[in-house]
């Protein structure tokens, strides 16, 4: 139980277009999700925390205008990199938790490549 | 500021020999850790957990170690399999917020 579904698995896209990422629970209700970047050798960076019903919590350095995160019900939130930039390019993962435990749980990862 | 902290990025095994990772945190309000197993371009998969009321955490070949007073945890496997190659992430929350991570350690099990 407890999976969590991202998709997609990669994407390529130009520079100055946007790009969508979705994060779905697929047996369990998550009011909360969790968004990290990851950086060739480097740690899995938190960039904002997902919450259902109201507006995500950015974490310091991270542009909210930027990366748009919708949360808009228990099962799916979604992170848009707008006017994507090469800078942008990452990997990005979301993760979830069914609430009352710990038990967190990470999508599959997006790969982004801006050209 | 890097809360969680995996000072060897990289660690070389023979099979059959227990490996040990380390992982130290700087801050006081994290109670809850956990190790995750990591493949290139995947998401992180658990493998085992420990709050702060335990100092220790067994699940068949790997074992969680915590030391709060050092402020330090540890991933033991016995023994090691080549199928452990991975990168290992320590990972801490505070009441159960978001995880910090380290930076990892790649782990290389030699046959």
């Amino acid at each position: 139980g407890a999976v969590v579904s991202q998709h997609p698995s990669w994407v390529i896209c130009k520079s100055g277009t946007s790009v969508k990422i979705e994060c779905r629970s697929l047996d369990f209700q998550a009011t909360t999700m969790f968004w990290y970047r990851q950086f060739p050798k480097q740690s899995l960076m938190l960039m904002a925390t997902s919450n259902e019903g109201s507006k995500a919590t950015y974490e310091q350095g991270v542009e909210k205008d930027k990366f748009l995160i919708n949360h808009a019900s228990l099962t799916l939130s979604t992170l848009t990199v707008t006017s994507a930039h090469p800078e942008d390019s990452s990997f990005y993962i979301c993760s979830a938790r069914p609430t009352a435990n710990y038990g967190y749980t990470f999508g599959s990862g997006t790969r982004l490549t801006v050209v | 500021d890097q809360q969680v902290k995996q000072n060897s990025p990289s660690l070389s095994v023979q099979e059959g020999r227990i490996s040990i990772l380390n992982c130290d945190y700087t801050n006081s309000m994290f109670d809850y850790f956990l190790w995750y197993k990591k493949y290139p371009a995947e998401g992180p998969t658990f493998l085992i957990s420990i709050s702060s009321i335990k100092d220790k955490n067994e699940d068949g070949r790997f074992t969680v170690f915590l030391n709060k007073s050092a402020k330090h945890l540890s991933l033991h496997i016995v023994p090691s399999q080549p199928g452990d190659s991975a990168v290992y992430f320590c990972a801490a929350s505070a009441s159960g917020y978001a995880l910090n991570f380290g930076k990892g350690t790649s782990l290389l099990v030699t046959p």
